[in-house]
């Protein structure tokens, strides 16, 4: 199975400041298609997860474009330029590449 | 707006049968894979299981093989996850989600399900 690993665990932030998560995967996520097998979601306190970045880079539809993702084979990062109020929850990563799918163990992010 | 409901969780004592059922509305159902989610109390979330559109293509965690069933009614928009022999180690709530990816890959879960709890406890 593929390990993804996330960091950190908790991130304060500040609002309008930038923010950023890592992951890193156990294989490379990089399909010979181009594509990179790895999703980004944030699950807001009480709610069901929602996806924000799939494919490594594109946003999900109705995403603010202050979320990016980006990385290489085994590196990914999810990048906030500039952090709202409604942010915060817990942020995961995910394979898609093959089965069984594979999240990271989540960042927390809350405001300072 | 795409939904998809999920319903079936509940209390069950270990070693009990359990079937999740997670109907969607307004899409075309075959076309898009469909994937189980689980978070235990407190903790992150865990792939359960995937159906790919047509149904023939099913994939599970290894903590869950031999022992839950995920199948799909596409004439009802219905998916479903047939759960026995379960252990206190499956409480937790469980989601339904779509892969926006197509019928037979399982990424980008762009919707997701209010979630079902299932609870197995003696």
């Amino acid at each position: 199975d593929i390990l993804m690993t996330q960091s950190p665990l908790s991130l304060p932030v500040t609002p309008g400041e930038p923010a950023s998560i890592s992951c890193r995967s156990s294989q490379s996520l990089l399909h010979s298609n181009g594509y990179k097998y790895v999703d980004w979601y944030l699950q807001k306190p009480g709610q069901s997860p929602q996806l924000l970045i799939y494919a490594g880079s594109y946003r999900a539809s109705g995403v603010p474009d202050r979320f990016s993702g980006s990385g290489s084979g085994t590196d990914f990062t999810l990048k906030i330029s500039r952090v709202e109020a409604e942010d915060v929850g817990v942020y995961y990563c995910m394979q898609g590449l093959q089965t069984p799918l594979t999240f990271g163990g989540g960042t927390k992010v809350e405001i300072k | 707006e795409v939904q998809l409901l999920e319903s079936g969780g509940d209390s069950v004592q270990p070693g009990g049968s359990l079937r999740l059922s997670c109907e969607a509305s307004t899409f075309t159902f075959s076309r898009n894979a469909m994937s189980w989610v689980r978070q235990a109390p407190g903790k992150g979330l865990e792939w359960v299981s995937g159906i790919s559109g047509s149904g023939t293509g099913r994939y599970y965690a290894d903590s869950v093989k031999g022992r839950f069933i995920i199948s799909r009614d596409n004439s009802k928009n219905t998916l479903y996850l047939q759960m026995n022999s379960l252990r206190a180690e499956d409480t937790a709530v469980y989601y339904c989600a779509k892969a926006s990816c197509g019928d037979t890959c399982f990424y980008g879960l762009g919707v997701w399900g209010q979630g079902t709890t299932v609870t197995v406890s003696s």
